[in-house]
């Protein structure tokens, strides 16, 4: 059983749609991070929140963490077609270690 | 400066067969990590280092070996392969920072067993 659960699994949008990607838990994390994925590569990290409640943006990506630092949710506004890829959660509870969810597979159509 | 160089890139591999991946990082990172991704499972950590000379098991240890001798690289063995190791395998190096542990990921190695 995954950690970090990841919904939806798959989103397919039209170029200029905005989405919402969303990862739950029942646990507490110290900080939560998202990385990005292209086929054929490794993932890359976005970004890193840490405080519960926090909100941050990265151009057209806002990035949210729970008041109770259980989930975090990444919306894209006006998504492109480069926004197109498998994004990751992960988070981590203050050892060496991160626990990722599944994933979601993002396709932006043009 | 490279980050997190995996070889080789593409293996396939005979059952029973064995084979190490190596990892090399050159940011001067304390942790590096071996995961294998497979579809709709995310990354699972497989064996993790916290420093040279340093190990321990992640959560699918079994069947795989690791050694960490010099800091800058993490050795994956596979002793004996099977066709359930198949996957997709990935090295990650970090360092602890204000933000936590961000990891820094390597290309991926594509392993198949038959």
């Amino acid at each position: 059983t995954q950690l970090l659960e990841q919904s939806p699994q798959f989103l397919s949008i039209q170029e200029g749609e905005n989405l919402t990607v969303y990862c739950n838990s029942s646990s507490v994390f110290s900080s939560l991070q998202w990385y990005r994925q292209e086929p054929g590569e490794g993932p890359v990290l976005l970004v890193t929140v840490v405080t519960g409640g926090e909100v941050k943006k990265l151009k057209r990506l806002t990035f949210q963490f729970g008041d109770a630092r259980k989930d975090s949710s990444l919306h894209i506004t006006a998504a492109q077609p480069g926004d197109t890829g498998l994004y990751l959660c992960a988070g981590a509870r203050g050892d060496y270690k991160l626990s990722f969810g599944a994933g979601t597979t993002v396709t932006v159509r043009a | 400066n490279a980050g997190v160089t995996q070889t080789p890139k593409f293996r396939v591999l005979k059952t029973g067969q064995s084979m190490t991946l190596l990892c090399a990082q050159d940011m001067n990172h304390e942790y590096m990590y071996w995961y294998r991704q497979d579809p709709g499972m995310g990354l699972r950590l497989i064996h993790y280092s916290v420093g040279e000379g340093t190990t321990a098991k992640g959560e699918v240890p079994d069947g795989y070996n690791v050694s960490r001798l010099k800091k800058q690289n993490f050795l994956l063995g596979l002793e004996s392969a099977a066709p359930s190791q198949t996957s997709v395998y990935f090295c990650a190096s970090s360092s602890w920072t204000s933000n936590g542990n961000e990891q820094f990921f390597g290309p991926g190695t594509r392993l198949t067993v038959l």
